[in-house]
């Protein structure tokens, strides 16, 4: 069935690092793409989407291009801070299906 | 905020005792869903509504039951709960469904059944 695989954490970064968080999907069709960020304490929260093949999703400095011909839809941000530490879970969803699949979540951790 | 209210947010329970939890939303939105939250398996889709008293089931709807009288509130019943099922469960809602539709999460309920 349809699923996504991301990298395996924790992660931890030092402020003002590169981030890259690995995800990679299987699915029969072409699904939208997503990233939720999870801050401690607090339910899951959208922070960028992408609904076609080369569209890039972005927001708060993250972005995430959905890239068809590695079914790969990797996160990325330039320089990150504190606040970023959370967890970050890669989804996916097909057209007119209510069962939204997401990866097994991966621990940012950035240390000042 | 999404306006969606989970209770209770934390339950210790013993195997074999029927719980209810209960998600409302004040968004009326017409999808609602419960997932649970499990290390190693990030989020897993139990069960989801798509109107008043219109439900289906997830990837893993086993052991639960769900109930949706009023577009505000969707019901999760552990009949008969087992420590397998010792989660944090997660309500989420949405205006639309499938690839467009952005899910909007309340902040958990953590079970423990032991």
């Amino acid at each position: 069935g349809d699923s996504v695989t991301q990298m395996e954490g924790p992660v931890t970064l030092s402020e003002e690092a590169f981030l890259t968080i690995n995800c990679t999907y299987t699915a029969t069709g072409y699904p939208s793409l997503f990233w939720y960020v999870q801050y401690p304490g607090e339910g899951l929260q959208l922070l960028l989407k992408a609904t076609k093949a080369d569209d890039k999703g972005s927001n708060k400095g993250f972005e995430a291009t959905y890239r068809k011909e590695t079914t790969s839809f990797h996160l990325e941000k330039g320089s990150v801070q504190v606040s970023d530490s959370a967890v970050y879970f890669c989804a996916l969803t097909m057209y007119n299906n209510n069962d939204m699949r997401f990866g097994a979540g991966t621990r940012l951790t950035v240390k000042p | 905020d999404a306006g969606i209210t989970q209770s209770p947010r934390h339950k210790v329970t013993e195997t074999g005792t029927p719980v209810t939890l209960r998600c409302h939303q004040t968004e009326n939105h017409r999808y609602m869903y419960w997932y649970r939250q499990d290390p190693g398996h990030g989020l897993r889709l139990i069960h989801y509504s798509y109107g008043v008293k219109d439900t289906d089931k997830g990837e893993v709807s086993d052991g639960y039951s769900v109930s949706r009288s009023k577009t505000e509130d969707f019901l999760l019943t552990l009949e008969s709960a087992t420590s397998s099922q010792t989660s944090v469960y997660f309500c989420a809602i949405s205006y639309r469904t499938g690839n467009t539709g952005e899910l909007f999460f309340g902040e958990g309920s953590r079970l423990t059944v032991l």
